[in-house]
């Protein structure tokens, strides 16, 4: 079955660093997304990316964070000046199309912890 | 304003046991529902979707009821096993919203041998 891949896995970074956080969609999908997980809380919308710009975004997502699809099959996640707050899972996501009743596919995350 | 929330954080069944894990919510605009299951360490995982013009679906061992007047939705799981064992989190959908699912706090299904 079709999966969405993220790498790294597990991040460690010092406060203040830059991190770049990648997604590899289900190949046939054109909407990703990312989400994040602070450890305890509900997932949290970030943003939607859709034909190469962003389509929405959370008021989490400020900009400390940038979303890239670099080529045909990678979407990243792009956190500037990392703060301890930060730390959390981040989802990638993807969906075949857009709207209401569109199945999003979560890959298995990648946990950033900042120190 | 928008909230998903769940009415247990957690909840204990004997295997072989049905399940339910319930769900309000109060955007009375979403018209789209996810269940997902999150084991330890791992994304969410979807296990059933239900449009807000349906009262009932149908999986293997999994069933979603919405009850649109109540605002309330839930998860039932036939003959839990252990292998059922994780946090079950609802989230919403609005149409003009894409993909931006809005995820309730969860609830953690612990399954007893």
């Amino acid at each position: 079955e079709p999966e969405v891949t993220q790498t790294p896995s597990h991040q460690v970074t010092q406060m203040g660093q830059e991190v770049i956080l990648r997604c590899v969609p289900i190949s046939n999908h054109l909407y990703f997304y990312w989400y994040r997980q602070i450890l305890g809380q509900k997932v949290e919308f970030l943003v939607s990316f859709y034909n190469n710009e962003i389509s929405e975004k959370s008021e989490i997502f400020d900009d400390q964070f940038s979303v890239e699809r670099p080529d045909g099959s990678n979407f990243t996640l792009k956190i500037r000046s990392t703060k301890l707050e930060d730390s959390a899972m981040y989802f990638c996501a993807s969906s075949e199309f857009r709207g209401s009743g569109n199945t999003i596919y979560f890959g298995e995350g990648s946990w950033l912890t900042v120190v | 304003g928008e909230s998903v929330g769940l009415h247990l954080p957690t909840l204990s069944v004997q295997e072989g046991d049905n399940s339910i894990i319930n769900c309000a919510y109060s955007n009375s605009a979403s018209d789209y529902f996810i269940w997902y299951k999150q084991e330890s360490g791992k994304g969410p995982q979807f296990i059933i979707d239900i449009r807000s013009n349906m009262d009932k679906r149908q999986g293997q061992r999994v069933t979603v009821l919405l009850n649109k007047t109540v605002k309330h939705l839930s998860l039932q799981i036939a003959a839990t096993q252990p292998g059922d064992s994780a946090v079950y989190f609802c989230a919403e959908n609005m149409g003009n919203q894409g993909g931006k699912l809005i995820f309730g706090q969860g609830t953690e299904l612990s399954v007893k041998p």
